[in-house]
């Protein structure tokens, strides 16, 4: 069975620090893996996604996919209090479904 | 403007009632879904449709009919109703295929099955 794990499951950090949130995916075939935020009572939205080795940034974003080991992580620069959510770390699926993680929830502390 | 729009936002029925869940894009895109979000589990798929008339079986279907009427509209039904079916529900859409099109969300419909 398709699996998408998430490290750590909550994360702490000061205003200003770098978070670094981390996923693992089982499938080698994924095409794309994808990034979503969700804030309380609201639903996930699309932050960044990466299809190919290699690094990506968008603005405060930077994503590192490793397909060799199966492994994306997300780091976000100079983390702020409204980045505080759960985080979503999605992975295409075999039959072109998205098979999502269970979430790391942030706090980024004033 | 919101671009996917569910109702209601929340829904408490009794154990074998029926219970439909209604979901419109304004995104003109050919996929639509409905997810299931419980704690421990993550979101899990149950329906999804890429176009009018059109519908796919998810990870999770059982207890579940879904309906789409138009290319806007998607709706998920449940019939008889059951308490391991209260949770947080989700609509989305994507223009392409759900691994590679960006997912666009709803703010969700909690519905609790006393």
């Amino acid at each position: 069975q398709e699996k998408v794990q998430q490290s750590p499951e909550s994360l702490i950090v000061p205003e200003g620090a770098m978070s670094s949130l981390n996923c693992t995916f089982s499938n080698s075939a994924s095409q794309s893996i994808w990034w979503y935020q969700q804030h309380p009572g609201k639903g996930p939205e699309a932050l960044i996604s990466i299809f190919s080795n290699g690094n990506k940034k968008e603005g405060r974003l930077t994503v590192y996919l490793n397909r060799a080991s199966l492994h994306v992580s997300l780091h976000i620069r100079d983390s702020q209090p409204s980045d505080s959510a759960v985080y979503l770390c999605a992975a295409g699926g075999n039959t072109g479904k998205l098979i999502f993680g269970l979430g790391t929830t942030l706090q980024v502390q004033p | 403007e919101a671009a996917v729009t569910q109702s209601p936002r929340n829904k408490v029925t009794v154990t074998g009632g029926n219970v439909t869940l209604s979901c419109r894009q304004t995104n003109s895109h050919n996929y639509m879904y409905w997810y299931r979000q419980d704690t421990g589990h993550g979101l899990r798929l149950i329906h999804y449709s890429y176009g009018a008339g059109n519908l796919q079986i998810g990870d999770v279907p059982d207890g579940y009919k879904a309906t789409r009427t138009t290319q806007e509209d998607f709706f998920l039904l449940l019939e008889l109703a059951s308490p391991s079916q209260t949770s947080l529900y989700f609509c989305a859409s994507s223009g392409g295929r759900g691994d590679t099109g960006q997912l666009y969300f709803g703010e969700g419909s909690k519905l609790t099955v006393l």
